[in-house]
């Protein structure tokens, strides 16, 4: 059981390129999300899906485009990447609501943008 | 910012010592929760206390709650080298909205 993946682990970017985070999980969860984790500001909410089908803006949507694909995966994608978005991201999953119940991390994906 | 506050920021102990966290909010909840990240890992849930609970505990953890002063705490006792991390709340609000905490640094020395 495998839980949450994320792809790729680490990835380097030039200013203005564009790239997709994948997110899977195999835990049959409604609810999955994307954070971004920068040092001293802990985990912000980028977009969550609530359940197949929506999308909704966390707290720091701007410059990051998402899909629920179905059910198990969710991708994050920056169109047109900028040196802010130098971050770790995290993608989630929680089977209700995560205001009810636990939220379960993938390992995150380091990305550089230079 | 809407971010809860956890304090204090930093925390070193010996191995053995209990370690206490803080963590402060600023709306109504209906749970707060405390997860743990070892460095270059993802966060692991460790326990969820309901607004209408006022402690709790799990193994060697037992986490507070009071919703008068907004405040919770998660203390760890007799604490080891393994607990080295960094412990966060998470907390949610009425209108569903989840806002973590900015974290605590725990260093056990062996």
């Amino acid at each position: 059981n495998a839980g949450v993946t994320q792809t790729p682990k680490f990835q380097v970017l030039k200013t203005g390129q564009s790239m997709t985070l994948q997110c899977a999980q195999d835990m049959n969860h409604n609810s999955m999300y994307w954070y971004r984790q920068d040092p001293g500001m802990g985990l912000r909410l980028i977009y969550y899906s609530a359940s197949e089908g929506t999308t909704d803006k966390g707290e720091v949507p701007n410059g990051y485009n998402v899909s629920r694909l179905n059910k198990r995966e969710f991708s994050l994608r920056l169109e047109s990447a900028a040196p802010s978005q130098t971050s770790v991201y995290f993608c989630a999953s929680s089977a209700i609501r995560a205001s009810a119940g636990e939220l379960f991390f993938g390992e995150g994906s380091r990305l550089t943008v230079l | 910012s809407q971010q809860g506050e956890e304090d204090p920021q930093a925390l070193s102990i010996q191995e053995g010592e209990n370690a206490t966290m803080n963590c402060s909010y600023k709306t109504s909840i209906n749970n707060l929760q405390w997860y743990r990240q070892n460095s270059g890992r993802g966060l692991v849930h460790l326990i969820l206390i309901r607004s209408n609970e006022r402690e709790k505990h799990s193994g060697r953890l037992r986490v507070t709650l009071d919703t008068s002063k907004k405040s919770s705490s998660l203390l760890i006792t007799a604490s080891r080298a393994a607990d080295t991390a960094s412990y966060f709340c998470l907390h949610s609000s009425n209108t569903g909205k989840l806002i973590f905490g900015q974290g605590t640094t725990l260093q056990v020395k062996p």
